[in-house]
């Protein structure tokens, strides 16, 4: 979804339960894509990324999904955690060598 | 701790003051990015820098921000004449990416919060 100022789009999940983050990206051109965790305070912090000739790539706990056709991508979580909560950005790279994020979304997970 | 390193992390200034921050990046990293980061929005561009190189500038950076990286590892960047809209988070990030056709997993410091009153 998009958000304005503070008005980021929330996730509320059960610790235990699978959390699947959504992004809209712009750029048809973009050729790689990343998930970063922004925990209050902190820089962000890496989790996945996918070129643009992939459709999926796992890590620990976590699946990035690329869908060139419709420019979306999301990010799921296994077995959420407390641990796991924080903003969570994606970014697209397309001209030049610089990553443009998107505006965030809120993780809150509840015990 | 040998990730990417920013100070001072706080700095509160008056309007019209000079600041200047520093980030020490990942030592083997020759790619140096800087971005700045408002209240419920994402990082957004500045400058990066390839060795000592500044190759892109976005336009949000005003003739009152200049970057350097003299000697291709620390970077500073200084706003002169702060203004109250300066007042963000500015992100340092490195990487040892090596071309459009490598990955450019980024490394982000900490930030330093900029508060201009």
């Amino acid at each position: 979804g998009e958000s304005v100022g503070l008005h980021l789009p929330t996730l509320s999940v059960q610790e235990g339960d699978n959390s699947i983050i959504n992004c809209a990206y712009s750029n048809s051109a973009s050729d790689y894509f990343i998930w970063y965790k922004q925990e209050s305070g902190k820089g962000p912090q890496f989790i996945i990324d996918i070129r643009s000739n992939m459709d999926k790539r796992q890590g620990q706990r976590v699946t990035v999904l690329l869908n060139k056709t419709v420019k979306h991508l999301s990010l799921q979580i296994a077995a959420t955690q407390p641990g796991d909560s924080a903003v969570y950005f994606c970014a697209e790279r397309a001209y030049g060598n610089k990553l443009v994020f998107g505006a965030g979304t809120i993780l809150r997970v509840k015990s | 701790d040998t990730g990417v390193s920013q100070n001072p992390r706080h700095k509160i200034t008056k309007r019209g003051q000079n600041v200047t921050f520093r980030c020490d990046p990942i030592s083997e990293h020759n790619r140096l990015y800087w971005y700045r980061q408002t209240l419920g929005q994402g990082p957004e561009f500045l400058t990066y820098f390839q060795n000592e190189a500044q190759l892109e500038k976005s336009r949000l950076l005003s003739d009152r921000f200049s970057a350097e990286r003299p000697k291709g590892s620390f970077s500073t960047l200084e706003i002169q004449r702060t203004e109250q809209g300066d007042s963000a988070m500015y992100l340092c990030a490195s990487t040892s990416g090596g071309g459009r056709h490598m990955l450019e997993r980024l490394f982000f410091g900490s930030g330093t919060q900029l508060s201009v009153l």
